[in-house]
């Protein structure tokens, strides 16, 4: 089975700077999709960024992109001028070929202001 | 938002009893999942379903059963709860596209007591 593995539990950045969140994973799959999902404390899981495996350009959606290195198994997305809006709680996920979505422990990320 | 409705939104119960939790899709998505998210844990999977009356296994199933009898609905039943059941529930959807990210349900918040 796949594994997703973020080792920051806590994060935090000041207003207006960038911070970058890590999440490593581990697969025998060479086609998969990674994505980030942003939770907030009103608990909805919202879709931030994604990347597919088999493009070389890092994915990105205005302020969010992702440093996606495959032979590093590592995926970690960066936040730019940093919101308040921001605040909230950040997974990795990893969809395999067969449907099931793998989800890291997660990173709470604090904005300071 | 996709069309995703969970109910209840919140639930406190005893133990023993039984508890069944429905989501509800306006979608046509072929596949959905039961989450539990704890601390510490982040989001892991139950149950999950790839069309009507097929179903499997989680990494967490133990004392959760699952039905789908419709496209649109798939329900998760504890049979006989415990306070360890203790946790907010997420439904999720997925297409059947394998680029595309799971949406959620806003989720249901358990509580045995």
């Amino acid at each position: 089975a796949q594994t997703v593995t973020q080792s920051q539990p806590e994060m935090s950045v000041q207003e207006a700077e960038t911070v970058t969140l890590s999440c490593t994973y581990d697969t025998s799959e060479s086609d998969y999709y990674l994505f980030w999902y942003k939770q907030p404390p009103s608990r909805q899981m919202i879709l931030v960024i994604r990347q597919e495996a088999y493009k070389q350009q890092n994915a990105t959606e205005n302020r969010f992109s992702v440093n996606f290195q495959k032979a590093a198994k590592s995926f970690s997305l960066k936040i730019s001028d940093s919101q308040l809006g921001d605040a909230a709680m950040y997974f990795c996920a990893y969809r395999s070929t067969g449907n099931q979505f793998y989800f890291g422990t997660g990173t709470s990320l604090t904005v300071i202001p | 938002d996709a069309g995703i409705t969970q109910s209840p939104r919140h639930k406190v119960t005893e133990t023993g009893t039984p508890v069944t939790l429905r989501c509800h899709q306006t979608e046509n998505h072929r596949y959905m999942y039961w989450y539990r998210q704890d601390p510490g844990h982040g989001l892991r999977l139950i149950h999950y379903s790839y069309g009507v009356k097929d179903t499997d296994k989680g990494e967490v199933s133990d004392g959760y059963s699952v039905s789908r009898s419709k496209t649109e609905d798939f329900l998760l039943t504890l049979e006989s709860a415990t306070s360890s059941q203790t946790s907010v529930y997420f439904c999720a959807i997925a297409r059947d596209t394998s680029n595309q990210p799971q949406h959620f349900g806003d989720g249901t918040r358990l509580s045995i007591l």
